[in-house]
């Protein structure tokens, strides 16, 4: 078995912070991916990483940056957090990259901006 | 434009009863169908997965049952538990390396 850790679990910014959340996976996986979930909205793909060093934009990519510094670890940045936002960032991994392959989820990073 | 649709938002059911989950798509290149439970403060895990060549599978007591024709599935919880209180989430990928799509999640509450 393996873990997903996401840091830090509550993430409170202002409007126009750069914040950064990080992502650590021991399942020793390829692909690692970002997700947004909003209430009501379901989980969207923000960016995914096929292997250490690479990056791949998913539908809502503006706005983020990500960066897959090593294969274990996948962070997320928000460029220019914006006022009133509130929404629970996903860190999943899995063996291969595609859509028939497990994905196992983090316990999620909780954004409020003021 | 939201590809993969669940219905409905929110639904409870008594301890004993049999909840159905449904979840209808339009890419009718889609064939692959999992089925992810997430608590509260939890991340999603996947609880059952089908594949269009199957028009049903069984897990205990989840079943997903799957028409292709009509490109709509449902996830069938029988004898439902407290425990089974959560979101469920349908999604759908196809088979050339594409992201899969989620639906917006149908809260299930079992009430004791």
């Amino acid at each position: 078995g393996g873990i997903i850790t996401q840091t830090p679990k509550f993430l409170i910014g202002q409007e126009g912070q750069k914040l950064t959340l990080k992502c650590q996976q021991n399942f020793n996986h390829d692909t690692m991916y970002w997700y947004r979930q909003d209430s009501g909205k379901g989980l969207r793909l923000i960016y995914y990483s096929i292997t250490e060093n690479d990056l791949q934009k998913g539908d809502l990519s503006e706005g983020y940056d990500a960066s897959r510094e090593k294969k274990s670890s996948f962070s997320l940045t928000v460029t220019s957090a914006q006022k009133n936002e509130m929404a629970v960032f996903l860190c999943a991994s899995s063996i291969l990259w595609g859509g028939q392959d497990t994905q196992y989820f983090g316990p999620g990073t909780r954004l409020l901006v003021l | 434009q939201q590809q993969v649709r669940q219905s409905p938002q929110s639904l409870t059911v008594w301890e004993g009863e049999t909840a159905i989950l449904n979840c209808s798509y339009e890419n009718s290149a889609f064939d692959y169908f999992p089925w992810y439970q997430q608590f509260p403060g939890e991340g999603p895990a996947l609880l059952i997965a089908i594949r269009s060549v199957s028009d049903k599978k069984e897990d205990g007591r989840f079943t997903i049952f799957f028409n292709k024709r009509e490109k709509k599935l449902s996830l069938h919880i029988t004898d439902s538990q407290p425990g089974d209180s959560a979101t469920y989430f349908c999604a759908a990928s196809t088979n050339n390396n594409n992201a899969p799509r989620f639906g917006a999640g149908t809260k299930l509450s079992v009430k004791p």
